[in-house]
């Protein structure tokens, strides 16, 4: 089951733009991760901010989270056509599963 | 080099010819876990294992099997793979199960059963 929606489920901007997509899921969680998956191949973790934290950085990326609205949202700044990728969110689903429950993801598309 | 990796990258098969996808990990982790990513529906567990021969069901383990007789290898095994199962394949890894610690994954498997 999927965890929640990603929004907007499609991006397409210039290269040195910002890039915002945002995540949204049902049940309470101890903390929120963001993947990225180039075309076809295996997904990389990005950044995990815990439930207690608010804001995470990781060199161009943010990483926000709101736990009263269950949301969280990840910016990439100063965008570059190599971060042409989809973007998943992804929470622990039940406990020492090692299940991740994803988003549909964003795809992202940075123009040259 | 820390990965998961995963063989074949691409596979095309008939109805009902058995076949076995491997997964390895090099980062001594104890989890590991096997999803399918189908459009429109997203990533799903198949079947993850907590360690050596400790394996269960994820959300959609019917017609999968797996073993875990090595830390490293979890292999997936279609005893009689169906059309239903062209999907793209992952493997991944981590320290624990639980909350708190980042997956590593395989660069997947293209499966198409005709």
């Amino acid at each position: 089951s999927q965890q929640g929606e990603e929004d907007p489920q499609a991006l397409s901007i210039q290269e040195g733009e910002n890039a915002t997509m945002n995540c949204s899921y049902k049940t309470s969680i101890n903390n929120l991760q963001w993947y990225r998956q180039n075309s076809g191949r295996g997904l990389v973790h990005l950044i995990l901010i815990r439930s207690n934290e608010r804001e995470k950085h990781s060199g161009r990326l943010r990483v926000t989270l709101d736990t009263s609205k269950k949301s969280s949202s990840l910016l990439i700044t100063a965008s570059r056509a190599a971060d042409t990728a989809s973007y998943f969110c992804a929470t622990v689903g039940g406990s020492n599963t090692g299940k991740l429950i994803f988003g549909q993801g964003t795809t992202l598309q940075v123009k040259p | 080099e820390a990965q998961v990796t995963q063989n074949p990258r691409y596979l095309i098969t008939v109805t009902g010819k058995k076949l076995t996808v491997t997964c390895s990990q090099n980062m001594n982790h104890e989890y590991m876990s096997w999803y399918r990513q189908d459009p429109g529906l997203g990533l799903r567990q198949i079947y993850y294992s907590m360690n050596v021969e400790v394996t269960d069901k994820g959300d959609v383990p019917e017609g999968y099997k797996v073993s875990r007789k090595e830390k490293r290898n979890f292999p997936l095994i279609l005893e009689s793979p169906s059309p239903n199962q062209t999907s793209l394949y992952f493997c991944a890894s981590s320290w624990t199960g639980g909350s708190g610690t980042e997956a590593f994954f395989g660069q997947g498997t293209r499966l198409t059963v005709v």
